[in-house]
């Protein structure tokens, strides 16, 4: 399968504070990458959609403002979570997708711990 | 019509059993039905996927059996392993600009030794 990297794989940081989590596909051009956030024993929910070059699509529910999302290059885009809070914690994963590709890859998650 | 329907939420299966998930849908567009499976702390990773023009696709140990008409899907796990022992989602997704995966609640499996 296709190679998907996330760093960090785990931050923990402290109320107020932003972070920024990078996705990266390693082997392929994604055209496409899809933002994940699980919470413990949930399934995954959809934040946004991204296509390269272009602005982020977000899910209804999710504030782009405080998710900045930059998917500026076909191997690189970064989740932003400023101005982070406690309930902003959670697993974070990416899922780039290559144009024309049916299979879909998840990166290996970024667990968030806002204190 | 974007849901996608997981049962049972849990799973005990004795080693060398069969696991049996299903998974119904509304929307008649989906035309791509994966299944996942996800370690405690990792990403998911795809098992097997399957397409609406079959009824079932094997690989290995693991199943996907398809019935249209009803609008249903299953992962079926022979000879179920301890390692089996995760999470497994069922997925669906339409073709087209989008293209993003809707998820099933997903179902946790324990395989006991």
């Amino acid at each position: 399968g296709a190679v998907v990297s996330q760093h960090p794989s785990w931050v923990i940081c402290k109320s107020g504070t932003s972070v920024k989590i990078e996705c990266r596909s390693l082997d392929f051009q994604a055209t496409t990458m899809f933002w994940y956030r699980q919470f413990p024993k949930q399934s995954l929910m959809l934040m946004a959609t991204s296509n390269e070059g272009s602005k982020a699509t977000y899910e209804q529910g999710v504030e782009k403002d405080k998710f900045l999302i930059n998917h500026a290059s076909l191997t690189l885009s970064t989740l932003t979570v400023t101005s982070a809070h406690p309930e902003d914690s959670s697993f974070y994963i990416c899922s780039p997708l290559a144009g024309g590709q049916e299979t879909q890859y998840f990166g290996p998650g970024t667990r968030l711990l806002v204190l | 019509q974007q849901q996608v329907k997981q049962s049972p939420q849990s799973l005990i299966v004795q080693k060398g059993g069969i696991s049996i998930i299903n998974c119904a849908y509304e929307n008649t567009a989906f035309d791509y039905f994966p299944w996942y499976q996800q370690f405690p702390g990792k990403g998911p990773a795809l098992l097997i996927a399957i397409r609406p023009d079959v009824s079932e696709k094997k690989e290995g140990r693991f199943t996907i059996s398809f019935n249209k008409s009803a609008k249903q899907f299953s992962l079926h796990i022979m000879d179920s392993q301890p390692g089996d022992s995760a999470t497994y989602f069922c997925a669906a997704r339409v073709s087209g600009s989008a293209r993003q995966l809707t998820f099933g609640s997903g179902t946790q499996l324990t395989v006991l030794p």
